[in-house]
């Protein structure tokens, strides 16, 4: 069975600049989540899906931050425009239910210059 | 706000010795409990968990403890390898709450193994 991919591995983009980062979680895990980790420091939840519906994005920073999941499948998270402070690694997790644990991605790591 | 907190940013153990990993919560809401292990440029990989009702679950050479009243859990493994080392990181969710799907991590806490 294949895990959780993300796309691209590894981003670099100027201040101002959009980035659109994918995520493919496992098949048939209707829970999808995008987390942050910026600066080694923890890992910081951004928002949660179920199906294609945003279930919790109360860790979404700004409006700067677009996440969408269409048709319940593979998830975007795009940054617009992205600032130096949005540099860190972007991970997303699958699950097939919130109790469960959550299956991470090997993350992408971005970095604003 | 830190909710979870590991206080230790590292600790280093000698082979075949046992490890303990610590992590403190404030949110009296959090009633599951999860510890991550993660490799370099890996995502977070699930350890083991353990729910608010029950105080001590094992797995193999992992045991996670709870004392709720203390809103506390450690990690125990034993005995510890080379390949455990790595950064562990807890985290805590609130089952019955409005945000039932969001984990909250620790910082981690660097284990290093010496053969």
């Amino acid at each position: 069975e294949a895990g959780v991919t993300q796309f691209p591995s590894h981003s670099v983009i100027e201040k101002g600049q959009t980035v659109t980062l994918r995520c493919d979680p496992i098949s048939g895990h209707d829970n999808l989540y995008w987390y942050r980790r910026v600066m080694g420091k923890e890992i910081k939840f951004l928002l949660h899906f179920v199906k294609e519906s945003k279930q919790d994005e109360s860790g979404m920073p700004n409006n700067r931050f677009l996440a969408e999941r269409t048709g319940g499948t593979y998830s975007t998270l795009k940054v617009q425009p992205a600032e130096l402070e949005d540099s860190g690694v972007y991970f997303c997790a699958s699950s097939p239910g919130p109790g469960t644990s959550r299956y991470f991605g090997p993350g992408t790591r971005l970095t604003v210059t | 706000d830190q909710q979870v907190k590991q206080n230790s940013p590292s600790l280093s153990v000698q082979e075949g010795r046992i490890s303990i990993l610590n992590c403190d919560y404030t949110n009296s809401m959090f009633d599951y409990f999860l510890w991550y292990k993660k490799y370099p440029a890996e995502g977070p990989t699930f350890l083991i968990s353990i729910s608010s009702i029950k105080d001590k679950n094992e797995d193999g050479r992992f045991t996670v403890f709870l004392n709720k009243s203390a809103k506390h859990l450690s990690l125990h493994i034993v005995p510890s390898q080379p390949g455990d080392s790595a950064v562990y990181f807890c985290a805590a969710s609130a089952i019955g709450g409005t945000s039932y799907g969001k984990l909250t991590f620790g910082q981690g806490t660097i284990l290093t193994v010496h053969p």
